[in-house]
């Protein structure tokens, strides 16, 4: 199995709602990653656990919510989310923890999320 | 710090032509450095990479040569076929570095690329 798997492909959300977005992998990959890519643009880094740790927060706002069960599953949780939000959602996995300068990251498809 | 260049796109070709995207970086160490593929309603998948000077990543008819001189890594591919079609991102990795460098994957912009029959 080298697929990275994300759950749901496409969500529509209002700006009330409370959603998750799934992540899964069983390469036994020890980081795992959320980026964000906004149409026509390259993905931009959200939030890094390597070994089930955070280790990267890039200033996301607090509206979303990483979690990283177990070493082969990662949560979002999407709360109170505004329209410029809406986005593509890419979770990502690489072999080694985070302080590798060469690994391979292992893209999945992404959920497609709307904001309404 | 660090950054990558990419060169403006879209780019369309015929198939069988020759393809080259051009991509610089500025970085503050010895950066590991990336080409990655995005075919339409997918991720990105690696396509090639090369971890130091005048070392050549290859991979399916794809090739780009890391030149320190010129701060470049630019794509190559002798004949594109219509499913060669996809966004190209040239990305760098760097830990290392006098001003400590970063860890994060930096991208470029990425590369429209349209083949035609």
């Amino acid at each position: 199995d080298t697929e990275v798997t994300q759950t749901p492909k496409h969500l529509v959300m209002g700006m009330t709602n409370k959603k998750s977005l799934k992540c899964e992998q069983h390469m036994g990959h020890r980081a795992m990653y959320w980026y964000k890519q906004k149409a026509k643009k390259p993905p931009e880094l959200m939030f890094v656990y390597s070994y089930e740790k955070l280790s990267i927060n890039e200033s996301v706002p607090s509206r979303f919510s990483p979690e990283c069960p177990n070493s082969s599953l990662l949560n979002l949780h999407l709360h109170a989310l505004q329209p410029e939000d809406s986005a593509l959602y890419l979770c990502a996995s690489s072999r080694e923890g985070y302080r590798t300068t060469n690994e391979k990251l292992f893209f999945g498809s992404g959920t497609q999320l709307s904001v309404l | 710090g660090n950054s990558v260049t990419q060169m403006e796109g879209p780019v369309t070709l015929s198939e069988e032509a020759f393809l080259t995207i051009n991509c610089t970086y500025t970085a503050t160490g010895y950066p590991s450095l990336f080409w990655y593929v995005q075919y339409p309603g997918e991720g990105l998948q690696l396509l090639l990479k090369a971890t130091k000077a005048d070392d050549k990543g290859s991979n399916k008819g794809f090739e780009a040569t890391y030149r320190k001189e010129t701060t470049s890594f630019h794509l190559e591919k002798g004949s594109v076929q219509v499913s060669d079609s996809a966004v190209y991102f040239c990305a760098l990795s760097d830990l290392g570095g006098t001003q400590g460098g970063s860890e994060k994957l930096v991208f470029g912009k990425g590369t429209k690329l349209t083949v035609n029959p």
